[in-house]
């Protein structure tokens, strides 16, 4: 069964980084791609960006460009997103969600549990 | 504002039938994929491509598109989905992807 288990909530001042963990089981890690998503309190979900399965390629979000990398480790199957510069506006659950795709097509399944991040002074 | 448009609320009456639609300029060449997600909880696929379902999902939900429309359709609402819908694509201009601003549906 495919899994995907992220890291703790967190809590931090703004100007502060934060680095949230997305690690997989149950699939072959380097066959997919994965994407991070945001869903701010009682907004909707915010596509952030993506890396490749190799982990050599990114694509980021325009808004997001220059403050956030996302980085994987194939040697544990899990995928980092850092988020730097934080601000009160970032406060957030942080998902990942593993890529699947076809002709025209693609879908997000499953989803990690969510990352609470908290930016508060 | 989102490139896929979504209405932000939408009711159906306890096992009647709902249409949930998505707008957007991508969908001309592009499927949508949806999620259901109930509070407290992580978004879940339940449509994807021209009308697929992940295994286990109820087969009330069912998906299509038309033009720059994708809709999901709940045939025989149940309370149980009360929860927001989410649709998702490919940005039109290329490498980007981006997620509708959700519907709130309503069981009465």
């Amino acid at each position: 069964q495919v899994h995907l288990v992220q890291s703790g909530a967190e809590v931090k001042k703004p100007g502060a980084s934060v680095k949230v963990s997305c690690k997989s089981s149950g699939y072959m890690f380097t066959s997919h791609y994965m994407h991070w998503v945001r869903q701010a309190p009682g907004q909707g979900l915010e596509w952030m960006g993506v890396i490749n399965p190799s982990g050599a390629r990114t694509i980021y979000a325009q808004k997001f460009q220059g403050r956030v990398t996302m980085t994987r480790d194939t040697s544990t199957s899990t995928d980092y997103m850092e988020l730097n510069s934080l601000r009160s506006e970032d406060t957030a659950i942080y998902y990942c969600a593993r890529d699947l795709s076809a002709t025209v097509t693609w879908w997000l399944d499953p989803w990690g549990q969510g990352t609470l991040v908290t930016v508060s002074s | 504002s989102s490139e896929l448009t979504q209405d932000p609320a939408v009711s159906v009456a306890l096992g009647q039938t709902v249409r949930i639609t998505c707008q957007g300029d991508s969908l001309r060449t592009y499927y949508a994929s949806w999620y259901q997600q109930k509070p407290g909880q992580a978004p879940v696929l339940v449509i994807y491509g021209k009308n697929n379902r992940p295994s286990g999902l109820p087969d009330r939900f069912s998906g299509s598109s038309s033009g720059n429309t994708a809709s999901l359709t709940i045939t025989g609402a149940q309370a149980e989905d009360e929860a927001d819908y989410y649709c998702y694509s490919r940005h039109s201009s290329g490498n980007l992807w981006v997620f509708g601003g959700g519907t709130k549906l309503t069981v009465l």
